[in-house]
């Protein structure tokens, strides 16, 4: 499968806690963006990277919040002292740079967070 | 500031029907237009994107437009069928290609059989 995959697809954790998601986006996009969802809501944009560089962050990202993409390639999203109002679908997707594709984003399955 | 809205938030409609699915956005300086489904529980599969300088786009029963200057587009599904019913998700892209895209809530589509 060439899709963007994500991992884990379920976590549950305890408010407090530490919490790493996982995004491998598809081979040779160069641009990897998260968002987030609540139910009944759209995707809210956190973060963007090209390459591994962070180009934009969303004031949504509060500093409890931290995401890398290293190499360029997978990214992990981090939420720190996690609060019951992060409880959400975290959602990776990857976009083309150029080429008659460039712009349209393809998304994974999601990363689903209940903090108790 | 960018707001996407879709009208209506449900529709509920019997297998068979043409249906037409509206976004609006207020401002008009758009870099492209996509629509997504998204099934509950999953994550959002890209069914159609429109380029600004494009009107419309297609793919087998899907129709989707675009009118920049009124800040609308329109998903058409031709033929409804039950496998139609999901979330449908339109987003709008500001004028640079590497920025966010911007999200409408959806509409809730119910196709019976």
């Amino acid at each position: 499968d060439t899709g963007v995959s994500q991992n884990p697809r379920h976590k549950i954790t305890k408010r407090g806690q530490n919490v790493t998601f996982r995004c491998d986006p598809i081979s040779e996009h160069n641009r990897l963006y998260w968002y987030r969802q609540t139910l009944g809501q759209g995707p809210e944009f956190l973060t963007y990277f090209q390459n591994e560089a962070q180009l934009e962050k969303s004031r949504l990202l509060s500093d409890r919040f931290s995401a890398e993409r290293p190499k360029g390639s997978f990214s992990t999203l981090e939420i720190q002292r996690t609060e019951q109002g992060d409880s959400a679908m975290y959602l990776c997707a990857s976009s083309p740079g150029q080429g008659v594709w460039a712009g349209e984003l393809f998304f994974g399955e999601g990363s689903r967070l209940t903090v108790l | 500031k960018q707001e996407v809205t879709q009208i209506p938030a449900a529709l509920s409609v019997p297998e068979g029907e043409n249906l037409v699915l509206n976004c609006s956005f207020t401002d008009s300086a758009i870099y492209n237009l996509q629509w997504f489904r998204q099934d509950p529980g999953k994550g959002l599969t890209s069914l159609l994107l429109i380029q600004s300088s494009q009107r419309e786009q297609t793919s087998g029963r899907l129709n989707a437009s675009l009118d920049k200057s009124s800040g609308r587009s329109t998903l058409y599904i031709a033929a409804s069928q039950p496998g139609d019913s999901a979330t449908y998700l339109c987003a709008v892209r500001r004028s640079q290609a590497g920025t966010a895209l911007i999200f409408g809530k959806g509409t809730t589509l119910s196709v019976s059989s």
